[in-house]
């Protein structure tokens, strides 16, 4: 099972601040490592597939990048409609897994 | 539009037994593979079963092997699942998910989600 990190639990930024988000996988994902977006009551978003693919409708400031084991999402101006829960998802591989989130919170 | 609407979810006793259902559209059901990931309370996500847009393959994570069943009907386009001996750790949001193609197992839809809660 490929199980994923990511790190930090939370972090804190100011609208307009650059964000970087990690994900690290325990075996390699190759590029089938995905992020999903999530506000409270809300299902899950995909904003980035296979790694540095942007999903239909997501802003260019939205970016993700890596391969292997490590991989990061990078918001280059935060919105305010930013601050939500992040997670990482690999297909690399049965089970599908998920990483544990990373909370984007407003400083 | 592609929509995705659960049902089913409930109060149920340990040991007990559940169904839900997935009714898709806005899509072609039969291309696509489709899945269920589960949220616990204050959780993260957790995958929990997926089978392909024939219904031939069906995977099942390790925490509901042997308890919990995967299927779909591509005339009715609706997905299922079966639950048997639910545990109080099964208590958690179920949403039905639609994948990238027939074999691909990506999510790329979310639905709503529905509450499943055990508990005596």
């Amino acid at each position: 099972e490929i199980v994923l990190t990511q790190s930090p639990a939370t972090l804190s930024f100011s609208p307009g601040e650059r964000a970087t988000l990690s994900c690290r996988a325990s075996h390699s994902a190759s590029t089938f490592l995905n992020w999903y977006q999530q506000k409270p009551g809300q299902a899950p978003r995909l904003l980035i597939y296979d790694a540095s693919n942007r999903a239909t409708g997501i802003p260019a400031r939205i970016s993700g990048s890596g391969s292997g084991t490590d991989f990061t999402l990078t918001i280059s101006s935060l919105e305010p409609e930013d601050f939500a829960v992040y997670y990482c998802n690999q297909r690399n591989s049965w089970p599908i897994t998920f990483g544990q989130g990373t909370r984007l919170e407003i400083k | 539009e592609v929509q995705l609407l659960e049902s089913g979810g409930g109060l149920v006793q340990p040991g007990g037994s559940l169904r839900l259902s997935c009714a898709a559209s806005g899509f072609t059901f039969s291309s696509y593979a489709m899945s269920w990931v589960r949220q616990a309370p204050g959780k993260g996500l957790e995958w929990v079963s997926s089978i392909s847009g024939s219904g031939g393959s069906t995977y099942y994570a390790d925490s509901v092997k042997g308890r919990f069943t995967i299927s779909r009907d591509n005339s009715q386009n609706t997905l299922y699942m079966e639950m048997n001996s639910l545990r109080a750790e099964d208590t958690a949001i179920y949403y039905c998910a639609k994948m990238c193609g027939g074999s691909c197992y990506r999510i790329d839809h979310w639905g709503q989600g529905t509450l499943v809660t055990v508990s005596s």
